[in-house]
């Protein structure tokens, strides 16, 4: 059966370092893989779109990276800060199924100051 | 612009009753799905509208239905209604159903059953 799986369920780190978060998929062969952060109580915000023909993608301190060999996608944030903490959410956009977008558990982000 | 609007933010029901929500999408987007969400299924996809028609639809029971109208607001409708229905209820608009389009999600609607 089709599956997505983000690395840790929470992920600790220190002020200033690098975020790197993990989603894995199997089953899949999606034209499209995106990424939202949640905050409590709060609908997903868009942050980055990634194509299945593109590597990595940038905007300012996030940068995710995409490996259809690997079936698996890396979310950066550089120079983390203590506004970043919050839940980021990969998602599946499978060809063909219009904004059917099948999400992951979400890892949980902590950055302490 | 103005995002995509949620109504109502809370509200508790009891269980066998009946509720809709309702969501307009940003303007000028005309696609609008929703999704539910919870602690222990994470977000799951129930149905996805475009010119008014359902275009595609989730794992869901028949319980749950939905619709469009010609404006691309959308309302969905949960009948007799259980507490495993006690989630964040979603909407989530963008340009069109086509793969890639940026979606943009409301700040949703929490439904509490007892």
């Amino acid at each position: 059966s089709q599956k997505i799986e983000q690395n840790s369920e929470a992920l600790n780190i220190q002020e200033g370092k690098t975020a790197t978060l993990t989603c894995n998929y199997t089953n899949y062969s999606p034209a499209y893989l995106q990424w939202y952060r949640q905050d409590p109580g709060r609908g997903p915000v868009f942050l980055l779109l990634i194509r299945e023909n593109e590597k990595e993608k940038r905007k300012e301190r996030l940068k995710v990276t995409f490996d259809t060999t690997l079936k698996q996608s890396l979310f950066h944030i550089t120079a983390s800060q203590p506004a970043d903490s919050a839940t980021y959410l990969c998602a599946l956009d499978p060809p063909r199924y219009g904004n059917k977008l099948v999400f992951g558990a979400g890892t949980i982000l902590r950055v302490k100051s | 612009k103005a995002g995509v609007t949620q109504t109502p933010r809370y509200l508790i029901k009891t269980r066998g009753q009946q509720v809709t929500l309702s969501c307009s999408p940003i303007s000028g987007h005309r696609s609008v799905s929703w999704y539910q969400q919870t602690p222990g299924q994470g977000l799951q996809f129930l149905f996805e509208y475009f010119s008014e028609t359902q275009r595609n639809k989730g794992n869901f029971p028949g319980r749950f239905s939905g619709r469009q109208f010609s404006n691309s607001r959308s309302e969905m409708n949960v009948s007799t209604l259980e507490l495993g229905d006690s989630a964040l209820y979603l909407c989530a608009s963008s340009l069109g159903p086509g793969s890639g389009n940026t979606i943009y999600f409301g700040e949703g609607s929490w439904l509490t059953v007892v």
